[in-house]
Parts: C-alpha cells; sequence; structure tokens
C-alpha cells in the first residue's frame, strides 16, 4: 500500500544540536514536502521539492534545509535547532492532479 | 486577505445530524482537498476534487471552480466523525493553500 512514513515518531533535541527528519514515500510522487503545525497557525510550509535532487524554499524556510537524494526520500535539517522550532512536522507527498498523502508527524522539543 | 477563507471555525453538532463546511477562493484554484485531522494529529485525505462533486459515504464534497469555492457537507453525523477539518486549495503554481480548519465536535 502507497504511503508516507517518517521518522522518527519523536524526538527531543537540546538547542544547537543538529536535527535531522526523514521521510520515505512509496506513492511514486514527483512533489514533496515539508510543513509544521502549530497551535493556532494550522500547516505552515517550509521546504518542498519536484523530485530528485529539487528543494525549494516554502513559506518559512529560515532555519531549516532540505534534501531529496531520491524519488522516495525527503529530509529536513535543522542545523542548528532552537526551541521556536519546537513543533509537529508533517511530510507528505502529491502531484499536480492527485491526491497528497501524509505521513503520520514527527513531534520535535528542542529543550 | 486570506486566499482560502473557510468557516465555519468550530461546529458543533449532534448525532444523526447534518451540516456543511465551505471554503471560498479568492484566487484561481486548480483543485481542492479536504483533510480531517484526528485527535493523535494524524491528517487523512478525504477528497481531492479538480471539478464537481464526490460522494463516500455520509460525506459529499463540491467545488465550483468559476464560483471559486467548496463545500463539505456531513450526513447523519456520528461520533468518529470528530476532529478538525481543513480545505486546501492548489493555486496556480501547484502549491497547497490552506484553509485555517474547522474544529468539529460530535455530541452524543
Amino acid at each position: 500500500e502507497a504511503a508516507v512514513t517518517q521518522s522518527p515518531r519523536n524526538k527531543v533535541a537540546v538547542t544547537g544540536g543538529k536535527v535531522t527528519l526523514s521521510c520515505n514515500q512509496t506513492n511514486n510522487h514527483n512533489n514533496m514536502y515539508w510543513y509544521r503545525q502549530d497551535t493556532g497557525h494550522g500547516l505552515r510550509l517550509i521546504h518542498y521539492s519536484y523530485g530528485a535532487g529539487s528543494t525549494e524554499k516554502g513559506d518559512i524556510p529560515d532555519g531549516y534545509k532540505a534534501s531529496r537524494p531520491s524519488q522516495e526520500n525527503f529530509s529536513l535539517i535543522l542545523e542548528l535547532a532552537t526551541p521556536s522550532q519546537t513543533s509537529v512536522y508533517f511530510c507528505a507527498s502529491g502531484d499536480a492532479n492527485s491526491d497528497y498523502t501524509f505521513g503520520s508527524g514527527t513531534r520535535l522539543l528542542v529543550i | 486577505g486570506d486566499q482560502v477563507e473557510q468557516s465555519p471555525s468550530a461546529l458543533s453538532l449532534h448525532e444523526g445530524t447534518s451540516s456543511a463546511l465551505r471554503c471560498n477562493f479568492t484566487t484561481t484554484t486548480r483543485s481542492v482537498q479536504w483533510f480531517r485531522q484526528n485527535s493523535r494529529g494524524s491528517l487523512i485525505n478525504l477528497f481531492y476534487l479538480a471539478s464537481g462533486t464526490k460522494e463516500n459515504g455520509r460525506l459529499k464534497s463540491a467545488f465550483d471552480s468559476k464560483e471559486l469555492y467548496s463545500t463539505l457537507h456531513i450526513r447523519d453525523a456520528q461520533l468518529e466523525d470528530s476532529g478538525t477539518y481543513f480545505c486546501a486549495a492548489t493555486d496556480s503554481n501547484y502549491q497547497l493553500i490552506w484553509g485555517s480548519g474547522t474544529k468539529l465536535i460530535i455530541k452524543p
């Protein structure tokens, strides 16, 4: 069954540390997305990708990097984590004329 | 202003009743998707529409690309329908623009 799998499900990181969130999709979608969800803000787009080797800035890219080494994998990287990056992160895959599929989310706490 | 205006922001229904959620779009929208987020935070894709209507059980959605709105009808509401519902529009650059969500509570 086609799916989007995120890892880890939960993460505690220290301020200034490096955090990598991973996402794998078996939908064979070209596009992949990273969102964060905070209370009162809904989902906000951080980075997205049109395919392997492509990364694009979304609405709130500052403090984040992204990597798309293959069609299936899309990572979100926090080089220097800060408490303001405490949030729930969602990965999604989709194409221009198809459904979007979301992962189950990663809860990140930066202390 | 917001490109996607979702209403209502909150809704409380008794079991067995019906209601509708609505999203208005202020710019050209290629398609719309409706999602439900459950209490665990998981997002479930309910519908994808490029035009017309779709129905799935007690849920029905419509998208009018000319009048720039979409609706999600919930018929015979059940407790498991509780959650936060989001619409998301695909803009001319194929990016998802999200509504602010409707928190739906179903009461026994």
